[in-house]
């Protein structure tokens, strides 16, 4: 099994640029979430889905746009890309509709933006 | 205030030595308390989780929680230069639709 997989796990983009963060799940979860990690921030929720269908906006949405594609997939899409939000951004997922059991995390993508 | 905070270190101890490392909260709902640990360019892996108050024990790993003080806390003993990481506090108040809310992450390492 994969678990959580993230693509791509690197990206540079010019400032303006458009692309889509992917994240797939093979575990059957229900809920899928985007964080985004940059030092000395910790980990800061964008948005999420609590089941299929459903999304939310959670601490830092601003700049970002998200769609539950099916039950396996949750993608993050940035419009117009800004230096600010260069970050690492990881997928996470729970079994139920609410992060009271344990998280599965992806390995990240590493996103530049210059 | 943010909802949890954590001082991130950095922290350097010799092998062998105790680790502590804590959190405090300040919303009274939250009820599932967790430790994750990342290592470097890596995502979390959960290490610990407590539901409610109480000590819970794994190996040389012990997760404290006191919700009168809203503080938590890991142990590690015995520290091993495998546990230089960083070491994530997060918690939840478990309701349908909630996410759990992270400390910055204290980066430990721990040298031979």
């Amino acid at each position: 099994n994969a678990g959580v997989t993230q693509t791509p796990k690197f990206q540079v983009l010019k400032t303006g640029q458009s692309m889509t963060l992917q994240c797939a799940q093979d575990m059957n979860h229900n809920s899928m979430y985007w964080y985004r990690q940059d030092p000395g921030m910790g980990l800061r929720l964008i948005y999420y889905s609590a089941s299929e269908g459903t999304t939310d906006k959670g601490e830092v949405p601003n700049g970002y746009n998200v769609s539950r594609l099916n039950k396996r997939e949750f993608s993050l899409r940035l419009e117009s890309a800004a230096p600010s939000q260069t970050s690492v951004y990881f997928c996470a997922t729970v079994p139920g509709h609410s992060m009271n059991t344990e998280a599965f995390f992806g390995q990240g993508t590493r996103l530049t933006v210059v | 205030q943010k909802e949890v905070e954590q001082d991130p270190g950095p922290l350097s101890v010799p092998e062998g030595a105790i680790v502590s490392l804590n959190c405090t909260y300040s919303n009274s709902a939250f009820q599932y308390f967790m430790w994750y640990r990342q290592y470097s360019r890596k995502g979390p892996e959960l290490l610990m989780y407590t539901y409610s108050s109480g000590n819970k024990e794994d190996g040389r790993f012990t997760a404290q929680v006191d919700k009168s003080s809203k503080y938590i806390s890991l142990f590690i003993r015995d520290s091993q230069p495998s546990d230089s990481a960083t070491y994530l506090c997060a918690m939840s108040a478990g309701q349908a639709g909630t996410a759990l809310i992270f400390g910055k992450g204290t980066t430990l390492s721990v040298s031979s």
